[in-house]
């Protein structure tokens, strides 16, 4: 079957820098994808990898390594608005996105 | 108003109501999304409408029924829904439902429960 696994919550240090894993087992690929879900609110888009590497935005970057069917969300400088659900979600060869549980982020000062 | 909005916000029904969830999206896309969001559960794609078409029906019960009138609105219509149907639904509209990042926009969500 199709399975994306990441962390069900997570903690780190105001000012720190922690990184979310994601693994995913797919019928196919075509991308990988990272969305931001604060509490009561819409997922909104963070990333979206196809290609192995590292894709940096501000504070944000994501990896991807299609061999090993992993990626992972790195954040930077963490403020305490990063407190927040990170969803994976992995395209497969139907075009089809498995989504991951979602990661809970919290943010200590 | 722009993105994707979702009402009502919060709904409590009995099992033997009938009630609507209404989408609306002022992006120009052409496909919308229900997705089921249940607690430290993946979400679950219920519906997907591509250019008012349904494209994709992920086996929902029948006491869920989707409309699409036009490309800009989503209907889910609910009727003797069950306790286990509580959860958040989510609708998303995107650019396609193929190839390419086809990046979704969600809305916030009508949190359901159902008494």
């Amino acid at each position: 079957g199709q399975n994306i696994d990441q962390p069900t919550e997570m903690t780190a240090t105001e000012g720190a820098i922690v990184q979310i894993n994601c693994t995913y087992q797919t019928s196919g690929f075509n991308g990988l994808f990272w969305y931001q879900q604060h509490a009561g609110e819409a997922p909104t888009f963070l990333s979206y990898n196809v290609l192995d590497g590292l894709e940096e935005k501000g504070r944000f970057s994501s990896f991807l390594s299609r061999s090993k069917g992993y990626s992972y969300l790195l954040l930077k400088e963490l403020q305490m608005k990063d407190s927040a659900s990170y969803l994976c979600a992995a395209k497969d060869s139907n075009y089809q996105l498995i989504w991951g549980a979602g990661t809970k982020l919290i943010i200590k000062p | 108003e722009t993105g994707v909005t979702q009402t009502p916000r919060h709904l409590v029904m009995g099992m033997t109501n009938k009630k609507s969830l209404k989408c609306e999206q002022h992006l120009g896309h052409n496909a919308m999304y229900w997705y089921k969001q249940s607690a430290k559960k993946p979400l679950e794609l219920m519906f997907v409408y591509s250019l008012e078409e349904r494209v994709e029906n992920n086996s929902v019960p029948s006491r869920f029924s989707p409309e699409c009138p036009n490309s800009s609105h989503l209907f889910l219509h609910l009727h003797t829904l069950q306790p286990e149907d509580s959860a958040l639904y989510l609708c998303a509209s995107g650019s396609g439902t193929g190839t390419g990042a086809n990046v979704l926009t969600f809305g916030a969500g009508s949190r359901l429960t159902v008494l």
